[in-house]
């Protein structure tokens, strides 16, 4: 399965605007690019996913890039409830089922 | 309330008992895993269901560990003769079948099991 790389912690302040960078080189053509987040406590909370255009839907926006090999999600005005850990994860479209979670990046929100 | 849910939420235990842990996934959804996950790291996975149909089991899943959908819906994860290292956050979630990049899962909250 292809990795993913993200940086380990990013911090942001309420009400901005926070870019959070994955990237994929070894990327295929068939794999989706999922994102997820997990708040403290919980099960882990499905985002967003794309392929190769760019997504956008009520809880983020996906940016990927022309050749695919990253992309970056966009919490457009960051709150205290965005607080998380985020994971990038490329999924096979025809290969396992199974999501592979790296340690994510972990999204701490000022007020 | 229609997610994903797991029972019990906490479960400690002495080292060398059993326990069992139950899924009940989103109604609809005919795909169901099992994941596993400790303090900072990612969730691993374990194992998955279509249906009653057991698919895939990671490495991970030792012959300790069985986990059962008997009739497509609830699924059970059984550890037997826990050990210490088995304490951790087991995560179960369901998916729509299809293609599998392209469907997203529902992670329920989590069975936090300590071993004593």
């Amino acid at each position: 399965d292809a990795k993913t790389t993200q940086p380990n912690s990013m911090e942001s302040n309420e009400e901005e605007p926070v870019h959070l960078p994955c990237n994929h080189s070894t990327i295929s053509g068939t794999d989706y690019i999922h994102w997820y987040r997990q708040l403290p406590s919980q099960g882990p909370e499905y985002v967003i996913h794309g392929l190769t255009s760019n997504v956008n839907n009520r809880m983020a926006s996906l940016a990927i890039a022309e050749d695919r090999k990253s992309s970056t999600l966009i919490l457009h005005r960051a709150t205290l409830r965005d607080a998380a850990v985020y994971y990038c994860i490329l999924r096979a479209l025809y290969n396992t089922d199974k999501l592979i979670f790296g340690t994510g990046t972990r999204l701490q929100v000022f007020p | 309330d229609t997610g994903v849910s797991q029972d019990p939420r906490h479960k400690i235990t002495k080292r060398g008992q059993n326990v069992t842990f139950r899924c009940d996934p989103i109604s609809e959804h005919n795909r169901l895993y099992w994941y596993r996950q400790t303090l900072g790291q990612g969730p691993e996975f374990l194992t998955y269901f279509q249906n009653e149909a057991q698919l895939e089991k990671s490495r991970l899943l030792s012959d300790r560990f069985s986990a059962e959908r008997p009739k497509g819906s609830f699924s059970t994860l059984e550890i037997q003769r826990t050990e210490q290292g088995d304490s951790a956050m087991y995560l179960c979630a369901s998916s729509l079948d299809g293609r599998a990049g392209a469907h997203e899962q529902y992670f329920g909250p989590g069975t936090r099991l300590t071993v004593t």
